[in-house]
């Protein structure tokens, strides 16, 4: 079956632009991860939905980052008014289970944002 | 958030057991322990989590101590495929919230 895919795979921009990053989640999975990975660091929380509320976006750097996953299915992570600073592998996974309980997380491929 | 701490690196022969520790002294008494891997860019894969009990499943054992505030994770016949980063995570209490230190870089050798 088709796991958790992301688009674009790479992405190269301007600081100043806006930038939409999509996650597609594992078909069925209610809950959905957005993480940032730094070269040589692990993966750092940015925010997570069961269906299609937002339950947590503490790791959110600052108010340009933002994210939805409105019918609780694919989700975009956006990022407004970019800076080199917000060069990194965005990581989205997904998990079929809500909080709680034991539960898996699948992680897609990662978009690289590269901020010129 | 319960921290961990792990070593940075290690090294294993190939056909060896390796042995991966991982201190989380803060660790509360319903939080569980998950390890994750990442090989080379790819995006990381669980691998085993448990709560007290000592785990095993068809990848790897993990062994927690009967105080909880560490744990090791046993790869019984490591391979070259097994080299990757390897993170110890608390998952936060009530939610699905991971958080990633900077995990043990392991590097098996033929």
């Amino acid at each position: 079956g088709a796991g958790v895919s992301q688009s674009p795979r790479y992405k190269v921009t301007k600081r100043g632009q806006d930038v939409a990053l999509r996650c597609d989640p594992i078909s069925g999975h209610v809950s959905l991860y957005w993480y940032r990975q730094a070269l040589g660091q692990g993966p750092e929380f940015l925010t997570y939905f069961n269906y299609e509320a937002q339950q947590d976006k503490s790791g959110l750097p600052n108010d340009r980052f933002s994210a939805e996953r409105p019918e609780g299915s694919i989700s975009t992570l956006t990022i407004q008014r970019t800076e080199q600073r917000d060069s990194a592998m965005y990581r989205c996974a997904s998990s079929p289970a809500l909080a709680g309980g034991y539960n898996e997380q699948f992680f897609g491929p990662g978009t690289r944002l590269t901020v010129l | 958030d319960a921290k961990t701490t792990q070593p940075p690196s290690m090294d294993c022969a190939e056909g060896r057991a390796a042995n991966l520790p991982c201190n989380h002294s803060t660790i509360s008494g319903n939080e569980y322990v998950y390890w994750y891997r990442q090989i080379h860019s790819q995006g990381p894969q669980y691998i085993i989590h448990g709560l007290k009990n000592n785990e095993t499943n068809e990848m790897a054992s993990l062994i927690i101590t009967e105080d909880r505030k560490s744990s090791t994770l046993i790869l019984p016949h490591a391979t070259l495929r097994d080299t990757a980063v390897y993170y110890c995570i608390v998952r936060v209490t009530n939610t699905d919230k991971l958080i990633f230190g900077t995990g043990t870089r392991l590097q098996v050798f033929p």
